[in-house]
């Protein structure tokens, strides 16, 4: 089976600007979760989608927003960008609840 | 609430020798436990996983490790490393249930030198 795919795997914009990031699941799985990665603060949970709902949430503003489509790929916005949301931005999937997360190679985003 | 320790942010080690990558967790239900790997510029990939069961767990590239419940610990270890497990290692912890998230430690940066 193909991995979980993200694209693009690098974005610069600039601050105020938005960005969308793109996510396809492993074949199968319902579940798509997405992560903050930076030096600083580490990995943070952003949201989890199943079955188009979203079922989980972290502690980000409203900026940051997710969907699910009906064939399970998942996209991230991220509106009025901030110089502070510069990060790696991490999918994953998994088939059921308690099943391990597969991780995407992630999109780097820069913001200027 | 659950949260994952790893109290050891660099961990050099010289090639062939063990290594033992620490891990501690706080949660008031049962939980599942991982560990990653990141290689830079990579997502993370699964070592190894406890769900039940044995608590000694092996995974893949020789890692094991062991679940040991009372002292909340999921060390992770490998007898004899190589150059090629220079990585970012990171624990993670799911309480049992649903629509529960994962939550990672911090990371552990190993080094291996020759």
């Amino acid at each position: 089976k193909a991995g979980v795919t993200q694209t693009p795997r690098y974005l610069i914009k600039t601050r105020g600007q938005q960005v969308t990031l793109s996510c396809s699941p492993i074949s199968g799985h319902r579940s798509v979760s997405w992560y903050q990665q930076t030096p600083g603060q580490g990995l943070q949970f952003l949201f989890e989608y199943f079955s188009e709902t979203q079922r989980n949430k972290g502690n980000f503003p409203g900026r940051f927003s997710g969907r699910q489509f009906s064939n399970s790929r998942s996209e991230m916005n991220v509106s009025t960008l901030e110089l502070g949301d510069s990060a790696l931005y991490l999918c994953a999937s998994r088939e059921e609840t308690n099943s391990p997360l597969h991780f995407g190679n992630g999109t780097r985003l820069t913001v200027t | 609430a659950q949260s994952v320790t790893q109290l050891d942010s660099q961990v050099p080690v010289f090639e062939e020798a063990p290594v033992e990558l620490r891990c501690n967790y706080s949660s008031s239900v049962s939980v599942y436990l991982f560990w990653y790997v990141q290689y830079p510029n990579q997502g993370l990939q699964l070592l190894l996983k406890y769900l039940s069961g044995s608590t000694l767990v092996k995974g893949i590239n020789g890692f094991e490790a062991e679940f040991n419940k009372s002292q909340t610990s999921f060390h992770l270890r490998k007898p004899s490393v190589h150059i090629s497990d220079t990585a970012e290692y990171f624990c993670a912890v799911l309480n049992t249930g649903t629509a529960s998230k994962l939550t990672f430690g911090t990371g552990t940066r190993l080094q291996v030198t020759l």
